[in-house]
């Protein structure tokens, strides 16, 4: 089945500092790559999505200044959390789906763990 | 209207039994149901999935129920294993081609006894 990895699968940050997750479609193309956050024992919720080559559509409250957001080629989102605090500490999840299929599942990322100490 | 609620929380079924977990929805535009399963520190992966032309589908130990009139639908998981114990999502979206979002269900934790 298509691959979509995230990496890294977890990082420890300084406070005020800026950490960039990249989420990669291994064996298939995707325009489109959804960003979550997930906070413990709860579900997904859904940041942002990635389009390639235009902007990113965020949902209602996440903020696009704090998590940016570059799709730059058909088979690479990276999101970039800047000037990390502590309450951005998360689990944070990307998924994609192939582009111009129908009937096609959406594949998630491994996920990646971010502390911000 | 976007909201897909899910239940129970959280479940415990002892080894051999069934698993049946519950989710509903209020937008009739959704047409592609998921369900997917997530172990700790693990992104989630699909299991099963139905569109609403059909009212059951089957997987192995996995079968998706449908009801549509009523807008519900749930997972059973036959002869559940110690191995199942996982957190368990449902989903919805409008389609299911490239670029259509995923709402999802608040998830059950499912933990299976030996």
């Amino acid at each position: 089945g298509a691959v979509v990895s995230q990496h890294p699968s977890w990082v420890i940050c300084k406070s005020g500092t800026s950490v960039k997750i990249e989420c990669r479609s291994l064996d298939f193309q995707a325009t489109t790559m959804f960003w979550y956050r997930q906070f413990p024992k709860q579900s997904l919720m859904l940041m942002a999505t990635s389009n390639e080559g235009s902007k990113a559509t965020y949902e209602q409250g996440v903020e696009k200044d704090k998590f940016l957001i570059n799709h730059a080629s058909l088979t690479l989102s990276t999101l970039t959390v800047t000037s990390a605090h502590p309450e951005d500490s998360s689990f944070y999840i990307c998924s994609a789906r192939e582009w111009g299929q129908f009937n096609t599942e959406a594949f998630f990322g491994q996920g990646t763990r971010l502390t911000v100490v | 209207q976007q909201q897909v609620k899910q239940s129970p929380q959280s479940l415990i079924v002892q080894k051999g039994g069934i698993s049946i977990i519950n989710c509903a929805y209020e937008n009739t535009a959704f047409d592609y149901f998921p369900w997917y399963q997530q172990f700790p520190g693990k992104g989630p992966a699909l299991l099963i999935a139905i569109r609403p032309d059909v009212s059951e589908k089957k997987e192995g130990r996995f079968t998706i129920s449908f009801n549509k009139s009523a807008k519900q639908f749930s997972l059973h998981i036959m002869d559940s294993q110690p191995g199942d114990s996982a957190t368990y999502f449902c989903a919805a979206s409008i389609g299911n081609t490239g670029f259509q979002k995923l709402v999802f269900g608040t998830g059950t934790r499912l933990l299976v006894s030996p």
